[in-house]
């Protein structure tokens, strides 16, 4: 099975900040990634696909990067609405896995 | 619109058996590889299972496979999941999730889920 591990598991930042976020492979997944935005209480929303193609009406603010086994989600400018806990996912094979998650909070 | 509705969770004992169902509408639900995703409580997501749009594949999480069973009725626009010799690690939120139409192996739309509790 693929192992994603994402880091950190938990960051600090202000409104207006930009962020990144790495989600590294076992191995090579070419560009089979996922990304997804979870806010407490809520279902999972499906932000990026490809490593680096927006999901249909995901702002430009959102940009995922990377290919092989390592990957960065780059959120800019900050807003509040953008605070959660966001998971890469590998669709290269089955069984499917997801990395462990990064809460991004409010400094 | 798209709309996906999870029930049949609760309370139940470790090595007993659950069925979950999710409810599927706004879209065409015979098109769409569908999966089960799950999340223990404050931890992250494990995904659980998915089905291909005709049933004809299935594939499943090595922590659940020869216990929980996949399952659809195209003609009830419905997604099963029958759940055997549970275990208290079981115990999370299930989600119900559409595949993607072009990427089926990306659930891109999620219900809200469901809380199954493993306890004695």
């Amino acid at each position: 099975d693929i192992q994603m591990t994402q880091s950190p598991s938990s960051l600090s930042a202000s409104v207006g900040d930009r962020v990144t976020i790495t989600c590294r492979a076992s191995q090579d997944i070419s560009n089979y990634l996922a990304w997804f935005q979870q806010k407490p209480g809520k279902a999972p929303k499906y932000l990026i696909y490809a490593a680096s193609s927006l999901q249909s009406g995901v702002p430009s603010k959102f940009r995922g990067s990377g290919s092989g086994t390592d990957f960065n989600l780059t959120i800019s400018s900050l807003q509040s609405e953008d605070f959660a806990t966001y998971y890469c996912q590998q669709y290269k094979s089955y069984p499917l896995t997801f990395g462990g998650g990064t809460r991004v909070e409010i400094k | 619109q798209v709309q996906l509705v999870e029930s049949g969770g609760g309370v139940v004992q470790p090595g007993r058996s659950l069925r979950l169902s999710c409810a599927a509408s706004g879209f065409t639900f015979s098109s769409y590889g569908m999966h089960w995703v799950r999340q223990a409580p404050g931890k992250g997501l494990e995904w659980v299972a998915v089905i291909w749009y005709d049933g004809s594949y299935k594939y499943y999480a090595d922590s659940v496979k020869g216990r929980f069973t996949i399952s659809r009725d195209n003609s009830k626009d419905t997604l099963n999941l029958q759940m055997d010799s549970l275990r208290a690690e079981d115990t999370a939120v299930y989600y119900c999730a559409r595949g993607g139409m072009v990427i089926a192996a990306i659930p891109d739309f999620w219900g809200q889920g469901t809380l199954v509790t493993v306890s004695s």
